[in-house]
């Protein structure tokens, strides 16, 4: 009921292309999912996060899909860079939770 | 523009010996939180703390203690190091807003070898 599915592990995106990263969840009652974004050797830092009362949130090139029905919600790179290459973590929370559950993580690389 | 700042940034340690790693936030946040990461394993929550004087265990806390004597500092201690806490560690810190829900600002990580 806790967890948080990620997937892909890993991706290899060509530059300019479309990088989707996939995440599910069980639990109905939470609602508020962040991305975190994770460069090497540096701690997370959040790059966008969507409530369930919206299905899509967009802010430059990342976009946040969210499919309440589902209990699943994507993270879409568009025109990818390789300075997007990166680790990629879901999270999700209950109101009120002083805690967030991650996923597992992805690490992407986007080939010049 | 500190933010949250972990010390020390690499240590090696020997199996059995005990230490303590640093965190300090100056963003006046209430709640703070330990995780480690593994590869491939993701973030997991090893302790967090509410606020001054209240600490709580998360899924991975065994092998570890932590206190929280003020709102600024919240220091992890391993005692009797074991391989298996070869990792990365992170400290983190949150303000929640009811609006935009828990964002947390993570330090930039202590790598931990134990040998």
């Amino acid at each position: 009921q806790q967890q948080v599915k990620q997937s892909p592990q890993s991706l290899i995106v060509q530059k300019g292309g479309i990088s989707i990263i996939n995440c599910a969840y069980e639990n109905t009652a939470f609602d508020y999912f962040p991305w975190y974004q994770q460069f090497p050797g540096k701690g997370p830092a959040l790059l966008i996060a969507i409530r369930p009362d919206v299905s899509e949130k967009k802010e430059g090139r990342f976009t946040i899909s969210f499919n309440k029905s589902a209990k699943q919600f994507s993270l879409h790179i568009m025109d990818s860079q390789p300075g997007d290459s990166a680790t990629y973590f879901c999270a999700a929370s209950k109101p009120g939770a002083q805690k967030l559950v991650f996923g597992q993580g992805t690490r992407l690389t986007i080939n010049p | 523009n500190a933010g949250v700042t972990q010390t020390p940034k690499f240590r090696i340690l020997k199996i059995g010996q005990s230490m303590t790693l640093q965190c300090a936030q100056d963003m006046n946040h209430n709640y703070m939180y330990w995780y480690r990461q593994d590869p491939g394993m993701g973030l997991k929550l090893i302790y967090y703390s509410v606020g001054a004087g209240i600490t709580d265990k998360g899924e991975v806390p065994n092998g570890y203690n932590v206190s929280r004597s003020t709102t600024e500092d919240f220091p992890l201690r391993l005692e009797l190091a074991a391989p298996s806490q070869t990792s990365v560690y992170f400290c983190a810190s949150s303000s929640q807003d009811r609006y935009s829900g828990n964002t947390i600002y993570f330090g930039e990580g202590s790598w931990l070898t134990v040998v």
